[in-house]
């Protein structure tokens, strides 16, 4: 059973800070990680898609890193909105399938 | 706009009912999926379909089955609901396997009592 872990599992942010969390997945036959938003109330919407060792993708003040060799992939949210409450989910992709962590809740207080 | 269209939002059905959620897409996707999201357990994958026709169980396919007769649409089904089958479900598709990001539909919040 592939394992696919995010810390932490909450958040509290003030408004205005920078935060970044954590998505730890197996590091051996690599194929693709991705990243979701979730807000309250809506869908899990796509943030990225990472496929390369050492891929950096950007979207807007959100950014990603990726490491395959150590099986891990940074969230980086820079100078935190209120609109940036959400859950955000890693995903990985192995054994023909999206395996998904159990998500970081972020809170951003005013 | 693309959309993965779930017919309902909330549900409320009786232990022992047969259930059906359906799931729409209108991306003309190959890739469709169901998933089950609980409180602490993440979305779990309860079956998946690469093609008209083709269904492949996913981690917790029990109690569950699938029905894809055309493209677009893929049913999942609780044969006879009960209790531990209350969640929310998501419906998803992509237009790859793998590298391609999922477009998931607003979710279905089930409730057997």
């Amino acid at each position: 059973i592939l394992n696919v872990e995010q810390s932490p599992q909450s958040l509290h942010v003030q408004e205005g800070d920078s935060t970044n969390f954590t998505c730890s997945f197996p590091s051996s036959n690599f194929y693709a990680l991705h990243w979701y938003r979730w807000e309250t109330a809506k869908s899990p919407e796509a943030l990225f898609v990472m496929t390369l060792n050492g891929d950096e993708k950007k979207k807007g003040r959100i950014s990603a890193t990726l490491n395959t060799k150590e099986g891990y992939s940074y969230l980086y949210i820079k100078g935190s909105q209120p609109e940036d409450s959400a859950t955000y989910l890693c995903a990985f992709w192995g054994a023909q399938k999206l395996v998904f962590g159990q998500g970081t809740r972020l809170t951003i207080n005013p | 706009d693309v959309k993965v269209t779930q017919s309902s939002r909330y549900l409320v059905k009786r232990t022992g009912e047969k259930v059906f959620l359906e799931c729409v897409q209108d991306m003309d996707h190959e890739n469709m999926f169901w998933y089950r999201q609980d409180p602490g357990l993440g979305l779990r994958l309860i079956y998946f379909s690469y093609d008209v026709k083709m269904k492949e169980k996913g981690d917790i396919p029990e109690g569950y089955s699938v029905s894809r007769e055309k493209k677009e649409r893929f049913s999942l089904i609780l044969e006879s609901a009960s209790t531990n089958q209350t969640s929310m479900y998501l419906c998803a598709s992509s237009l790859c396997r793998g590298a391609c990001g999922y477009t998931f539909g607003s979710g279905t919040r089930l409730t057997v009592v």
